[in-house]
C-alpha cells in the first residue's frame, strides 16, 4: 500500500516561511493536494493537484511536487496559520484508494 | 454554499451497527461523487471510502481496514448520502466526515481525487 511521510512538527517565526514536506515513492509522478485543520474543526483544502489554490485560500499558500517529495509552502507565516496540514493522493496503483499523510503540526513562535 | 450536516453519530458496542447520514445542500448532489474520511481521537485523517454518482454508475470503493462491514449509499431523491458500519470494532471510534469528492485525470492520464467540502463530522464511540 502507498504510504505518505510527513515530519511531525514545523515551527516558524511569524513573517518566515514555513515548508512542509511529504514524502512517497515516486509522488512526482502523482497529484497531490493538501488540507488544513484547526483544532476542533474540520479540515480545508488549501492547496490541489500540486499546486492550485481553491478560491479564498491566500497566495501565501504554495505547492510543489517532484521526484519522492511533496511541498507545502507558507509564505510570510501568521499566527493563524497554527494548525495541522495533512497531505492526499489518490492511489489507483492496486485498488482504488484515497491516501493521507501522517500530519504536520506547524507552530507559530 | 455547500452545506454538509452529518448525523447518527452516538455510543454503540463492539460488534454493533451504526447508520451515519449527511444532508447534503447547495449543489446539484445526484452528479457528485462523495466520501467519507474519520479521523481518530488525536490521530490523523484516514479514508473510508467513496461512491460515485449514479451516472458514472454509482460504484464504491472501501479501505481495507473497513471493507466488507461498511457500506456506502446515496439517496439522490433525499440529497442524503448514508454510511451503514455494522461489526464495528473499538478501533472504528472516531470522527467521521462526508465530503464532496472532485475527480479529474491529471497530466499523466491517472485518476486524481480531492475532497473539496467537508461537513462538521459525527463522532462515532465504540466501547463496552
Amino acid at each position: 500500500s502507498y504510504v505518505l511521510t510527513q515530519p511531525p512538527s514545523v515551527s516558524v517565526a511569524p513573517g518566515q516561511t514555513a515548508r512542509i514536506t511529504c514524502g512517497g515513492n515516486n509522488i512526482g509522478s502523482k497529484s497531490v493536494h493538501w488540507y488544513q485543520q484547526k483544532p476542533g474543526q474540520a479540515p480545508v483544502l488549501v492547496v490541489y493537484d500540486d499546486s492550485d489554490r481553491p478560491s479564498g485560500i491566500p497566495e501565501r499558500f504554495s505547492g510543489s511536487n517532484s521526484g519522492n517529495t511533496a511541498t507545502l509552502t507558507i509564505s510570510r507565516v501568521e499566527a493563524g496559520d497554527e494548525a495541522d496540514y495533512y497531505c492526499q493522493v489518490w492511489d489507483s496503483s492496486s485498488d482504488h484508494r484515497g491516501v493521507f499523510g501522517t500530519g504536520t503540526k506547524v507552530t507559530v513562535l | 454554499e455547500v452545506q454538509l450536516v452529518e448525523s447518527g453519530g452516538g455510543l454503540v458496542k463492539p460488534g454493533g451497527s451504526l447508520r451515519l447520514s449527511c444532508a447534503a445542500s447547495g449543489f446539484t448532489f445526484s452528479n457528485a461523487w462523495m466520501s467519507w474520511v474519520r479521523q481518530a481521537p488525536g490521530k490523523g485523517l484516514e479514508w473510508v471510502g467513496r461512491i460515485k454518482s449514479k451516472t458514472d454508475g454509482g460504484t464504491t470503493d472501501y479501505a481495507a481496514p473497513v471493507k466488507g462491514r461498511f457500506t456506502i449509499s446515496r439517496d439522490d431523491s433525499k440529497n442524503t448520502l448514508y454510511l451503514q458500519m455494522n461489526s464495528l470494532k473499538t478501533e472504528d471510534t472516531a470522527v467521521y466526515y462526508c465530503t464532496t469528492v472532485t475527480y479529474y485525470y491529471d497530466s499523466s492520464g491517472s485518476p486524481a481525487e480531492y475532497f473539496q467540502h467537508w461537513g462538521q463530522g459525527t463522532l462515532v464511540t465504540v466501547s463496552s
